[in-house]
C-alpha cells in the first residue's frame, strides 16, 4: 500500500545536526511533492519545505532557511531532511507527508521521527 | 505569509452532538483549503481537500464548505473516534500555512 516510512527516534546535542529520510513505496515517488511538517510538543503544525522528487527543486520557509536541507534519492526513493545546529527549540516531531501539487492536500503521511535536543 | 485563524481552539461535545469548526484566512485562498485530523500521538489524516472534497475513506458525517476567507468543518453526529485535535490548511500559496487547531474533546 501506498505509505511514507521515516527513521527512528533521535537524541541530539545543541549545536549538532540530524537527518531524517522518509522512504516511499507503493507509488510513483517522482510523482509527488514531499512536504516536511514539525510539531513542537503539545504545539500545531508548522510547515518547514517541501522538495519535488522528479525535479529536485525545493522550497523553504523563511525561518528555516539556511538552517535545513531537504534532497531526495530517486535510486531509492527517499527523501532526507537535514536540520544543522540544532537547538533546544527544535524538539518536535517531524513528519514528511506527501501531496500531489502543491495545491491539494497532504494526503499521506509518515508515521513521524522524534528529536529531542538536550544536553 | 497567510495566517490562518481557527475557532474555536477547543470544544467539548457529547457523542450525537453536531459540531462546527471554523477557519478564516487572512487574505482570499478561493477553495485551497484542506481539513486534517490528528490523534495523540499520531500523524495528521487528510479529511477534506478544497473546502469541501471528502478524502476516499472519510465518513460521510465529515463535511466541509466555504471559499474566499472563511470556512466551516461540520461533523453531523460525533462518534466516540472522533475525539481529536482538527487543523485547517491553506495550499493556495507558499508556504503553507495551518491553523492552530481545535481540539475536540468529550463532554
Amino acid at each position: 500500500q501506498v505509505q511514507l516510512v521515516q527513521s527512528g527516534a533521535e537524541v541530539k546535542n545543541p549545536g549538532a545536526s540530524v537527518k531524517v529520510s522518509c522512504k516511499a513505496s507503493g507509488y510513483t515517488f517522482t510523482g509527488y511533492y514531499i512536504h516536511w511538517v514539525r510539531q513542537a510538543p503539545g504545539q500545531g503544525l508548522e510547515w518547514m519545505a517541501w522538495i519535488n522528487p522528479n525535479s529536485g527543486d525545493t522550497n523553504y520557509a523563511q525561518k528555516f532557511q539556511g538552517g535545513v536541507t531537504v534532497t531526495r534519492d530517486t535510486s531509492i526513493i527517499t527523501a532526507y531532511m537535514d536540520l544543522t545546529r540544532l537547538r533546544s527549540d527544535d524538539t518536535a516531531v517531524y513528519y514528511c507527508a506527501r501531496g500531489s501539487s502543491l495545491y491539494d492536500g497532504m494526503d499521506v503521511w509518515g508515521q513521524g521521527t522524534t528529536v529531542t535536543v538536550s544536553s | 505569509d497567510i495566517q490562518m485563524t481557527q475557532s474555536p481552539s477547543s470544544l467539548s461535545a457529547s457523542v450525537g452532538d453536531r459540531v462546527t469548526i471554523t477557519c478564516r484566512a487572512s487574505q482570499s485562498i478561493s477553495r485551497y483549503l484542506n481539513w486534517y485530523q490528528q490523534k495523540p500521538g499520531k500523524a495528521p489524516k487528510l479529511l477534506i481537500y478544497a473546502a469541501s472534497t471528502l478524502q476516499s475513506g472519510v465518513p460521510s458525517r465529515f463535511s466541509g464548505s466555504g471559499s474566499g476567507t472563511d470556512f466551516t468543518l461540520t461533523i453531523s453526529s460525533l462518534q466516540p473516534e472522533d475525539f481529536a485535535t482538527y487543523y485547517c490548511q491553506q495550499s493556495h500559496s507558499t508556504p503553507p500555512t495551518f491553523g492552530g487547531g481545535t481540539k475536540v474533546e468529550i463532554k
